[in-house]
């Protein structure tokens, strides 16, 4: 069964930079993009970019230009999420998401969420 | 790109039928049928209820329907019960390679 498995809360202080992993299993980790989507407390859900496993490509949410990165290492079905200059805005959890067959921007399969706090 | 617009609530008593909107624009909702409507409950990981406007995957009961007209998508929960209480977001695709959510809705069932 598809599993997305990411890794545990993290504390920041502003300024820092924060890597998130999500280690995929139980499909082709190549054949379906993975997006990462956020969610401050109490607040709704923000998408924040989209990585093609297969080349590495990226597109992310305007807002996040310049401060985010994400990668893939597919020797071990994993991608990352990089979020660099962090606020306290920045405070959420952050969730991978494996898109649809077909990439057609839905998402049944989620990881089980990585709470980053920014605080000093 | 700005958020799909959802009411922030809405309501109905069990065995009723709400229908909760998202309204985007014709760059968004109204050019692609890439909707996607899910269902999160406190402290959980979103779970998918409707996909491309109007399909319902496996296992999601079909008392839940969505529906799209111009610029605003829909999704309707008939037969209200206890557990559909919850908070609903819709998704859509904007082009470019880019997804906009809605803001979301918290649905109480009475």
């Amino acid at each position: 069964q598809v599993q997305l498995v990411q890794s545990g809360a993290e504390v920041k202080k502003p300024g820092a930079a924060v890597k998130v992993s999500c280690k995929a299993s139980g499909y082709d980790f190549s054949s379906y993009y993975m997006h990462w989507v956020r969610q401050a407390p109490g607040q709704g859900l923000e998408w924040m970019g989209i990585i093609n496993p297969s080349s590495g490509g990226t597109s992310y949410a305007e807002k996040m230009q310049g401060r985010l990165t994400m990668a893939r290492d597919t020797s071990t079905s994993t991608v990352y999420m990089e979020l660099s200059s962090l606020r306290s805005e920045d405070t959420a959890v952050y969730y991978c998401a494996r898109d649809s067959p077909g990439w057609y921007w839905y998402y049944q399969h989620w990881g089980q969420g990585t709470l980053v706090t920014v605080s000093s | 790109q700005s958020a799909l617009t959802q009411p922030p609530s809405a309501s109905g008593s069990p065995g009723q039928s709400v229908t909760i909107s998202c309204t985007g624009t014709s760059s968004d909702v109204g050019r692609y049928n890439y909707v996607a409507w899910y269902q999160q409950h406190p402290g959980k990981v979103p779970k998918l209820m409707i996909y491309e406007v109007s399909k319902r995957p496996s296992g999601v009961p079909d008392r839940f329907s969505g529906s799209k007209s111009g610029n605003t998508a829909s999704l309707t929960v008939s037969g209200l019960q206890a557990e559909d209480e919850a908070d609903y977001y819709c998704s859509s695709y904007t082009g470019n390679n880019n997804l906009v959510f809605g803001g979301g809705t918290k649905l109480t069932v009475l």
